[in-house]
């Protein structure tokens, strides 16, 4: 089946420093690459959507100079935590579909980011 | 639009049943369920199209009503393994992100 290797699993880093977490599709190519974020006993929420060679669509709320997404392969996107601060501290969870027949989401194993 | 689901938690012992509901007020394209368990990512249970389908295996299975543009997600005879929280996700577009309900912690005990 369909595999998103994202990476690292967690990271932590001091304030004022950025972090860079990677997505990767391994076996299927993924044209369109979804970041979410997850705070401690909340839902996922939907951080920004990019498309292979485009920049990326980000949600109401979300800096899109803070968070750096790239997603300039169909088989790898990364997403860029600029200056991060205590309250960036977060679980990062990337989703891609791709152009295979079969409808369906993958999503990567997610990232712990503790920024201290 | 986030889809609403309920309730939000459960407390089952083993062997009894459950049922989670998720609901939009907009046409949907797809509803899809995931299981987390604390500290992980999500686990993808399974997906309806609209189309109005139910499915299942073992003993989770779902159904989608699309006059409704509701989706219930059925648990019988609990396991201690399916304890975590659920969460539906929903699209009115193929292609396009999924938007998750709040979440549904289901606790199993023996």
């Amino acid at each position: 089946g369909a595999v998103v290797s994202q990476h690292p699993s967690w990271v932590i880093c001091k304030s004022g420093t950025s972090v860079k977490i990677e997505c990767r599709s391994l076996d299927f190519q993924a044209t369109t690459m979804f970041w979410y974020r997850q705070f401690p006993k909340q839902s996922l929420m939907l951080m920004a959507t990019s498309n292979e060679g485009s920049k990326a669509t980000y949600e109401q709320g979300v800096e899109k100079d803070k968070f750096l997404i790239n997603h300039a392969s169909l088989t790898l996107s990364t997403l860029t935590v600029t200056s991060a601060h205590p309250e960036d501290s977060s679980f990062y969870i990337c989703s891609a579909i791709g152009t295979a027949a079969n409808y369906g989401y993958t999503f990567g194993s997610g990232t712990r980011l503790t920024v201290v | 639009q986030q889809p609403v689901q309920s309730p939000q938690a459960v407390i089952l012992r083993e062997g009894e049943d459950a049922v989670i509901n998720c609901s939009s007020s907009k046409a949907l394209y797809s509803v899809h369920w995931y299981r987390q368990k604390h500290g992980e990512a999500p686990v993808f249970l399974m997906i309806l199209l609209k189309g109005g389908e139910q499915k299942g295996h073992d003993k989770i299975s779902a159904s989608f009503n699309e006059k409704k543009q509701q989706s219930s997600l059925y648990l019988t005879a609990s396991q201690l393994s399916y304890s975590g929280t659920y969460f539906c996700g929903t699209d009115r577009q193929a292609g396009t992100a999924l938007i998750f309900g709040k979440g549904t912690t289901l606790s199993v005990s023996s």
